[in-house]
């Protein structure tokens, strides 16, 4: 089945852009997701890219695609305190399919 | 412009007791997923259900667990005789339609065996 790789872990500083990296391993995926969880809270869909596109620009989110390499980004640009979460990379394997695959989440730490 | 309502969002329960959680979906949602996820892990899925159907239930444990959404009312989540691995996070989202690709999540129930 479809398997969806993060790093754990990403520090930066406040002002600084943030780049959150995910791989996936089905080159059938459709749609790919960015998720946030704060402490203690639900997921908040931030923004997804469908599979035929390359990049898709949202205010400060920027989601790079690479399908070659089934390699997906999140970039935030201008990192703030608020910004600190679990950011989740989420994918939809195949035509017909609603089962999202998520990987384990990056902890994205805002240093003031 | 209510969100997907869960609750309770903490609930204990000690070893060989009843778990029963609860999922509003969204205003004019009818399609419902319940995914959970365990201490430092990704959400895993467990169940679809349309009103009143169960239509893909390959990731819930064949034992113990069971879903159900009736025609009124709230999805509901029901674990029985729990045990302490089951312990967790469990989201339950919706969408407005039939492979909708955009899934809108509540804010979780934790379960917490004791």
């Amino acid at each position: 089945g479809e398997d969806v790789e993060q790093s754990l872990f990403l520090s930066v500083r406040e002002g600084d852009s943030s780049v959150i990296n995910c791989t996936y391993t089905d080159s059938s995926s459709t749609y790919l997701y960015w998720y946030k969880q704060e402490p203690g809270a639900g997921l908040q869909l931030l923004t997804y890219i469908f599979s035929n596109m390359d990049m898709k620009q949202d205010q400060r989110l920027t989601v790079l695609l690479n399908k070659k390499d089934k390699h997906l980004s999140l970039r935030i640009a201008d990192t703030q305190t608020g910004d600190s979460a679990i950011y989740f990379c989420a994918v939809l394997p195949g035509a017909g399919s609603y089962q999202l695959t998520f990987g384990k989440g990056t902890k994205l730490s805002v240093i003031p | 412009n209510a969100g997907v309502m869960q609750n309770p969002r903490h609930l204990v329960r000690r070893r060989g007791q009843e778990a029963r959680l609860r999922c509003s979906p969204m205003k004019g949602h009818s399609h419902v997923y319940w995914y959970r996820q365990l201490p430092e892990e990704g959400l895993k899925f467990m169940v679809y259900l349309q009103k009143e159907n169960i239509i893909d239930e390959s990731g819930m444990p064949k034992e113990r667990f069971s879903a159900e959404f009736p025609k009124e009312g709230p999805s509901i989540l029901r674990i029985q005789q729990v045990v302490r691995g089951d312990s967790a996070a469990y989201f339950c989202a919706s969408s407005d339609r039939v492979l909708s690709y955009e899934q809108y999540f509540g804010p979780g129930t934790r379960l917490t065996v004791t």
